[in-house]
């Protein structure tokens, strides 16, 4: 059974740094792709950022670029998200989710997802 | 960006109605979008890819169905367990976005 544990979640300053940590286990963590999916107090859904299985691939959000890094550690089957010049608006629950399929490149469903880890950026 | 444009953002309804929720989509998807379920203080759960085919071990009574870039997700017998927040999500390129959400509450 696919599990998925995000941590990491705190309570941090304005322009401050966090690292979000996602442990995988249940599955061949170094086939899938892996994403981080937010969800905003009371909102809906944003997807963050995801890296390929191979770690030849990253993407992200606008809203994100240029402050977050998506890592992975296929050695220890974890998944990372390094944040910088965090600000209100990156409050939120951080959701890790694995791809549905395999080494499948472009597009991307979110199949198993773990239970979130919430971020609060105080102003 | 491909915007997603669920409706309604609500829709109150009882056990064993039909129910039907609309994504619309901002430009041609090419069938590649997904929908999930969310109940509060839970993570979502996938339900349905390339829009109309079903995950393995959801009800039968979810359906999913496209006409252009009108896509719809159908619950032909509302049941308790029934009642979350509905989301659509674009996976034809990136940035990946989702629709506003539908929220299934009971009438």
């Amino acid at each position: 059974e696919v599990h998925l544990v995000e941590s990491g979640g705190v309570v941090v300053q304005s322009g401050g740094s966090l690292r979000l940590s996602c442990a995988a286990s249940g599955f061949t963590f170094n086939d899938y792709t892996m994403h981080w999916v937010r969800q905003l107090p009371g909102k809906g859904l944003e997807w963050v950022s995801l890296i390929s299985w191979d770690v030849d691939t990253t993407h992200y959000a606008d809203s994100v670029k240029g402050r977050f890094t998506v890592s992975r550690d296929n050695s220890k089957n974890f998944l990372y998200l390094q944040m910088d010049s965090l600000a209100a608006e990156d409050t939120a629950v951080y959701y890790c989710a694995r791809d549905r399929l395999p080494q499948v490149r472009g597009g991307a469903v979110f199949h198993s997802w773990g239970q979130g880890t919430l971020v609060t950026v105080s102003s | 960006d491909i915007q997603m444009t669920q409706s309604p953002s609500t829709l109150s309804a009882s056990v064993g109605d039909r129910i039907t929720i609309t994504c619309r989509a901002s430009q041609t998807i090419n069938n590649w979008l997904a929908w999930y379920q969310q109940k509060p203080g839970t993570a979502p759960k996938f339900l349905i890819f390339k829009a109309s085919s079903l995950e393995s071990g959801v009800p039968s009574r979810f359906s999913g169905s496209v006409s252009g870039t009108e896509f719809t997700l159908t619950i032909s017998s509302l049941q308790p367990d029934d009642f979350a927040t509905y989301y659509c999500q674009q996976y034809h390129s990136y940035p990946l976005t989702f629709g506003g959400g539908t929220k299934v509450e009971i009438k």
